[in-house]
């Protein structure tokens, strides 16, 4: 069973900001928080991950909270693109998915 | 090209049929994992390896599912007399080393449709 809970969905206006709340609050202290996205017809693609300091690269940012109870995805500026199913995991050596966050970026 | 590979990319079985799906990882990547995803749902885990070594086939749903990776790089899922239940892509991923501190990459998936 997936250790996450996600909201099913979400809108974001273009441009905008896309904040993805996950909560993790049985999360072990060597586990991971891993963040995936996928488009329609893909492959899930790796966006990001971090253990307990924050992180960012090229695509997005990665906010944990202190107690590592839960996190926030933060896409800076939406485009269309970005449109996606969002699965925040929490890695062990299984990797197991949840529902995901249904990400809709209208224009 | 550089990613995980994975063939056929649809495969069409009528049901009772065996069918195997490969997955070529990326090369030297050490942890490779298979899911099954029906459609509206998430990724659902299957098995996991690290190089040949088959570290949690919990995932399975039943004993027609079988998966190998004898010489630890490419790796086969089969699925015996297929019912319409298996009808799901099939994904597969890897990543560069053991443990828990690495990205996965993954394939394009295999699209399995049992008739």
């Amino acid at each position: 069973d997936a250790k996450t809970t996600q909201p099913p969905s979400m809108d974001c206006a273009e441009g905008r900001a896309a904040n993805l709340p996950c909560n993790h609050s049985t999360i072990s202290g060597n586990e991971y928080v891993y963040w995936y996205r996928q488009i329609h017809s893909q492959g899930p693609q790796y966006i990001i991950h971090g253990l307990k300091n924050n992180e960012t690269n090229e695509m997005a940012s990665l906010i944990i909270t202190e107690d590592r109870k839960s996190s926030t995805l933060i896409l800076p500026h939406a485009t269309l693109r970005d449109t996606a199913v969002y699965y925040c995991i929490v890695r062990a050596f299984d990797m197991r998915f949840g529902a995901g966050t249904r990400l809709t970026v209208k224009p | 090209g550089a990613g995980v590979s994975q063939s056929p990319r649809y495969k069409v079985a009528k049901r009772g049929q065996d069918v195997a799906l490969r997955c070529d990882p990326i090369s030297g990547h050490v942890s490779l994992f298979w899911y099954q995803q029906a459609l509206g749902q998430g990724p659902e885990f299957l098995t996991y390896f690290q190089n040949e070594a088959q570290l949690d086939k919990s995932g399975l749903p039943s004993d027609r599912f079988f998966a190998e990776r004898p010489e630890g790089s490419v790796s086969t899922l089969k699925i015996q007399r297929t019912q319409q239940e298996d009808s799901a892509v099939y994904l597969c991923a890897s990543s560069r080393r053991g443990g828990v501190s690495t990205e996965a990459f993954f394939g394009q998936g295999t699209r399995l449709t049992v008739v």
